[in-house]
């Protein structure tokens, strides 16, 4: 039972290139989202998905982009990357984040932008 | 907007002393309440929730948490705290109303507990 995995689990960058972190959950949930977690702050949203097809902003997506393809799928793109954007990414999804709130989290991929 | 306020950056408690972490919140409705811990190097994994009803909740691990309306709070106890307790724990709020998706996360409060 896989639950959400995350790929990379560590990345280190320089500014300006560009990756994609990976998150792909077995469990048939229809919603991810992606948040970041830094010292201090807690956890922020950045992008959330409520199924196939739909997207939509957290409360700091500016610098990322998401897509969703397929239900298991939920990619997160840094088109050109920062030293802001230095975090701990986490993945989580819901089988109904309305109903529930239930949110099931990843292990979480640590990038480093120098 | 909502928010969720957790007062305490940090806390070290001694191994089998009682234990409350502290949450407050804020928005309009009945919210949706969470607490999720969060173990070294590990993602967040849900400890308890209240939805309605009974505004004492149990989870697991041997968690509870009291939900108060008046003081717009919802503290996390535990009687009798483990070594294995230590972790950083998040309280979260999210909107009861019709078309939100969005959990609002605390800061957290990070437990160390002393053997």
């Amino acid at each position: 039972n896989a639950g959400v995995t995350q790929t990379p689990k560590f990345q280190v960058l320089k500014t300006g290139q560009s990756m994609t972190l990976q998150c792909a959950q077995d469990m048939n949930h229809e919603y991810m989202s992606w948040y970041r977690q830094d010292p201090g702050m807690g956890l922020r949203l950045i992008h959330y998905s409520v199924g196939a097809g739909i997207t939509d902003q957290g409360e700091v997506p500016n610098g990322y982009n998401v897509s969703r393809s397929t239900t298991e799928d939920f990619p997160l793109r840094l088109l050109s990357a920062a030293p802001s954007q230095t975090s701990v990414y986490f993945c989580a999804s819901s089988y109904s984040i309305l109903n529930t709130g239930e949110l099931f989290f990843g292990e979480g991929s640590r990038l480093t932008v120098l | 907007a909502q928010s969720v306020t957790q007062p305490d950056i940090h806390i070290t408690v001694s191994e089998g002393a009682s234990l409350e972490l502290r949450c407050n919140y804020s928005y309009g409705a009945t919210p949706y309440l969470f607490w999720y811990v969060q173990s070294p190097g590990q993602g967040l994994q849900l400890l308890l929730k209240y939805f309605s009803g009974d505004t004492l909740v149990q989870g697991i691990k041997g968690f509870e948490a009291e939900f108060k309306r008046s003081q717009s709070s919802f503290n996390l106890r535990k009687p009798s705290v483990h070594w294995s307790d230590a972790a950083e724990y998040f309280c979260a709020v999210g909107d009861s109303g019709a078309g939100s998706y969005q959990l609002t996360f605390g800061k957290g409060t990070k437990l160390s507990v002393i053997p």
